[in-house]
């Protein structure tokens, strides 16, 4: 059974990069693809993108030129990087497995809130 | 403004049945038949309840079922239990280049 959980700070500042880590527990990061979304206060959910171990990547094109993910093998983790982070920018953050056949996530973390603010 | 159409509310009583909408166009929804459905109860994360249009995961009880027809998909809940009140969003396929889309969530009370 996969598990996944998110970490990173709580508290980003203005123009600076947002950068969070899930760890998977229960399965390898190397078998499936990984999803990130992001939920704003009192909105709706947003996916970021999602990261397979082989490299292939595909971003949200609205966030696509501020948005990194990587995975490390040796760690069972991966990551997201969004920079220029503004206050629009603050959000209950999720990973999720995404399901076997694509378009679903079958696994969530319980989700880490960031916030921007100086 | 969400990708995809939601009710803001929908009600309904112990027993009952309800049925959420989810309007996309032919370039999600319509186009594909890769809809899912999350429950999320406050301050918890997302849960799949329907993917594909209509699958089941496993344990997610038979109450839940979801449909399509054209543009709209469908989750329709029956024999409501106190339980079954939360948040629910609809995701589609959206091709290689946008992925997913959601929708903007509908909050089901259970009177």
């Amino acid at each position: 059974q996969v598990q996944l959980q998110e970490s990173g700070p709580g508290l980003v500042k203005p123009s600076e990069t947002l950068s969070l880590t899930c760890t998977v527990s229960g399965g390898s990061v190397s078998s499936y693809y990984w999803s990130w979304i992001r939920q704003p206060p009192g909105k709706g959910l947003e996916w970021i993108g999602y990261i397979h171990y082989s490299g292939n990547t595909n971003y949200n094109p609205s966030l696509k030129s501020r948005v990194t993910m990587s995975i490390d093998t040796s760690k069972n983790q991966f990551s997201l990087k969004l920079s220029s982070v503004t206050a629009a920018d603050t959000a209950v953050y999720y990973c999720a497995k995404i399901g076997s056949g694509g378009a679903r996530m079958d696994v969530w973390g319980q989700g880490t809130t960031v916030t921007v603010s100086s | 403004q969400s990708a995809l159409t939601q009710p803001r509310s929908v009600s309904g009583s112990p027993g009952q049945s309800v049925t959420i909408s989810c309007t996309g166009t032919s370039s999600d929804v319509g186009g594909y038949n890769y809809v899912s459905w999350y429950q999320q109860h406050p301050g918890k994360a997302p849960k799949l309840m329907t993917y594909d249009v209509s699958k089941r995961p496993s344990g997610i009880p038979d109450r839940f079922s979801g449909s399509k027809s054209g543009n709209t998909a469908s989750l329709t809940i029956s024999g409501l239990q106190a339980e079954d009140e939360a948040d629910y969003y609809c995701c589609s396929y959206a091709g290689s280049y946008t992925y997913v889309v959601f929708g903007g969530g509908t909050k089901l009370t259970v009177l």
